[in-house]
């Protein structure tokens, strides 16, 4: 199975500002997720990062809002930009390789004031 | 939109099974239903998945009726530690060949001493 870290474990941030959320892997994956889970709430797909390329965003989320990176196989990052209250949730990153099942990080806790 | 339909709340006694139900009606004949677990404050954790035929694993069983409408996640022997969110999941392929999972609201499983 893979071991997945994120960092912070959880931040309290100011409204407005903005906040890079990073996921490691400690092994080569083919796909990474980025989920948003808010306070009493399922989780809720944001977008899949791809290596070498732009982030697939689900409905509802856009790239200015949710900028993803993914420089490589074990790595990628997540903006949460000009951030307000409503933006307080957990962000998890997510892996998978192949048709298989699908690895979950201990999140990130955000908290926007 | 999630694709499975499950109960909000089940109590079980410890020691005894827990049966979680699971609709997915409208399941593709390639679609994979897949169950994951999320204990308080962690990320999911993967439980087990099938396609058709009945599985089983260290975890848990998951009976998948004739039809592939609905199925069912067995625990066999509840204890505290299993008290959480159970999520069914039917994985999507979209058309960039991405599987992704989507998770829906889930069984919140209480099991009591």
């Amino acid at each position: 199975s893979a071991v997945i870290s994120q960092k912070p474990s959880r931040d309290i941030c100011q409204r407005g500002t903005s906040l890079t959320i990073q996921c490691q892997v400690d092994s080569q994956v083919t796909m990474m997720f980025w989920y948003r889970q808010q306070p009493g709430q399922s989780l809720t797909l944001i977008a899949t990062a791809n290596q070498g390329s732009e982030a697939t965003y689900e409905s509802g989320f856009v790239i200015d809002k949710f900028p993803i990176s993914r420089p490589n196989l074990t790595f990628s990052t997540l903006t949460v930009s000009n951030m307000s209250p409503e933006d307080s949730s957990i962000y998890l990153c997510s892996v998978a390789q192949g048709y298989n099942e699908q690895f979950f990080g201990p999140g990130t806790r955000l908290t926007v004031l | 939109d999630a694709k499975t339909t499950q109960p909000p709340s089940m109590d079980c006694a410890e020691g005894r099974a827990a049966n979680l139900p699971c609709n997915h009606s409208t399941i593709s004949g390639n679609e994979y239903v897949y169950w994951y677990r999320q204990i308080h404050s962690q990320g999911p954790q993967y439980i087990i998945h099938g396609l058709k035929n009945n599985e089983t694993n260290e975890m848990a069983s998951l009976i998948i009726t004739e039809d592939r409408k609905s199925s069912t996640l067995i625990l066999p022997h509840a204890t505290l530690r299993d008290t959480a969110v159970y999520y069914c999941i039917v994985r999507t392929a979209t058309s960039y060949n991405t599987d992704k999972l989507i998770f829906g609201t889930g069984t919140r499983l209480q099991v009591f001493p």
